[in-house]
């Protein structure tokens, strides 16, 4: 059975930081793209960011480029967005997806508040 | 950037009735080369992660009922109900991956229950 499991969302001020992490198993986790895609209160999907498998590539949606990063580590089937100077507007509910351009997998998602 | 609108915002519709959702993309999203519109459908429940519904515009994901069903090409996509379910209560999104690697959704469509 495949799942994802997001973590290490919570309430952080804004400027600060905050690393996700979405670890998988039930299917090789080396051989696909991964994304995040976020869901903002009252607002549509977005997507994030995307990694490609060997992590040589990656890409993000213009607002958050330059402050979050995405990684991953193959060994252990892990995840990871590394967001900096936050900002009110990327509070959200985080998912991590599997990526084949459509997104099949999804975690259940992990809540980001940004406030001070 | 290719821009997903769709419509309506929001739509109720009769038990059993047909429920059909509209997504236009600002630019083609069919493939000359291969002939595939880039097109997927996603369903969101409260409180629930996104679920694939749709992808190549028409074929539907793995354990989908086939009530549910995509059509159109180039730049206009249906997403029909044909006879909707209580359990079919959710937003919608179209999101486009003709931008590959980088991603579009559609605002979304809300649908409910008349």
């Amino acid at each position: 059975e495949v799942q994802l499991a997001e973590s290490g969302g919570g309430l952080v001020q804004p400027g600060g930081s905050l690393r996700l992490s979405c670890v998988v198993s039930g299917f090789t986790f080396s051989d696909y793209w991964m994304s995040w895609v976020r869901l903002a209160p009252g607002k549509g999907l977005e997507w994030v960011a995307n990694i490609k498998q060997d992590g040589s590539e990656s890409n993000y949606v213009d607002s958050v480029k330059g402050r979050f990063i995405i990684s991953r580590d193959n060994v252990k089937n892990s995840l990871y967005l590394q967001m900096n100077s936050l900002r009110v507007e990327d509070t959200a509910i985080y998912y991590c997806a599997r990526d084949l351009m459509w997104l099949d997998y999804w975690g259940q998602g992990t809540l980001v508040t940004v406030s001070s | 950037d290719i821009v997903m609108t769709q419509s309506p915002d929001s739509l109720a519709v009769s038990l059993g009735e047909r429920a059909t959702i509209n997504c236009k993309s600002s630019q083609s999203i069919l493939y000359s080369s291969n002939n595939k519109n880039y097109l997927a459908w996603y369903q969101q429940k409260p409180g629930q992660p996104p679920k694939l519904l749709i992808y190549w515009a028409s074929t539907r994901a793995s354990g989908v009922p086939d009530r549910f069903s995509g059509s159109g090409s180039v730049t206009d996509f249906t997403l029909t109900i044909s006879s909707l379910q209580a359990e079919d209560v959710a937003v919608y999104y179209c999101q486009e991956y003709f931008s590959t690697p980088l991603y579009t959704f559609g605002q979304g469509t809300k649908l409910e229950i008349k």
